[in-house]
């Protein structure tokens, strides 16, 4: 079983609709991070979380550390947040900066 | 526009060719990172600098060999690749070292090898 498990894999949407990704993690963390891949490549950090809530225009990460679990919410989606969402966590046993990460989840949204 | 540069952004050498990947950041952060991205797949760490120091190498082949000459680049040098090292190489920097601090990532390299 992985640290860290995504849900769901892919994931199709209409313009509009509200989407929420889910995160779980199975160890102790110092951090979690939700991460946006574009086509192209390149990786942009959304939000690093220890505890709560964060908001960010039409997006909200939540975090459960009693129940290791986390979501990405998107309001009012538009075809621009078609991408890989990414869930990676700091984990408090492992020294220094590596991270765990999720296998992702491939979100499209249609017109 | 990404803080962290990476050139080139695309790359195709031969198994017996030599090559280096360039990573670039002004923030002033400490840590600097690469990554091998396989398609579909999450990135896979590689190497940590931290102030300029080797920190972490996840046992990676000796046919990639990381330099850092000083806190602003960070690159990679290549030497007789293999087909299945075709990825996308990404560099991110972090403040520190540590993994409750956001990471910034480059675009890429993307990297074929023939």
């Amino acid at each position: 079983k992985n640290e860290v498990e995504q849900s769901p894999q892919n994931l199709t949407a209409q313009e509009g609709e509200f989407i929420t990704i889910n995160c779980s993690y199975s160890v102790g963390i110092s951090a979690l991070h939700w991460l946006q891949q574009h086509p192209g490549g390149g990786i942009v950090s959304l939000f690093m979380l220890s505890s709560g809530k964060k908001k960010h225009g039409r997006l909200i990460a939540t975090i459960n550390i009693q129940e290791k679990h986390s979501s990405l919410h998107i309001t009012a989606s538009h075809p621009r947040d078609s991408a890989v969402y990414i869930c990676a966590v700091g984990p408090k046993e492992t020294s220094g900066s590596r991270l765990t990460f999720g296998e992702g989840t491939q979100l499209t949204v249609n017109p | 526009d990404t803080e962290v540069t990476q050139t080139p952004k695309h790359l195709v050498m031969g198994m017996t060719n030599k090559k280096s990947l360039k990573c670039e950041q002004h923030m002033g952060h400490r840590a600097m990172y690469w990554y091998k991205q396989k398609a579909k797949k999450p990135p896979e760490l590689m190497f940590v600098y931290s102030y300029e120091k080797l920190s972490i190498n996840e046992s990676v082949p000796s046919r990639f060999s990381p330099e850092c000459p000083n806190s602003s680049l960070l690159n990679l040098h290549l030497h007789a690749l293999q087909p299945e090292d075709s990825a996308l190489y990404l560099c991110a920097s972090s403040q520190l070292g540590l993994s409750n601090q956001p990471q910034h990532f480059g675009d890429g390299t993307r990297l074929s090898i023939l």
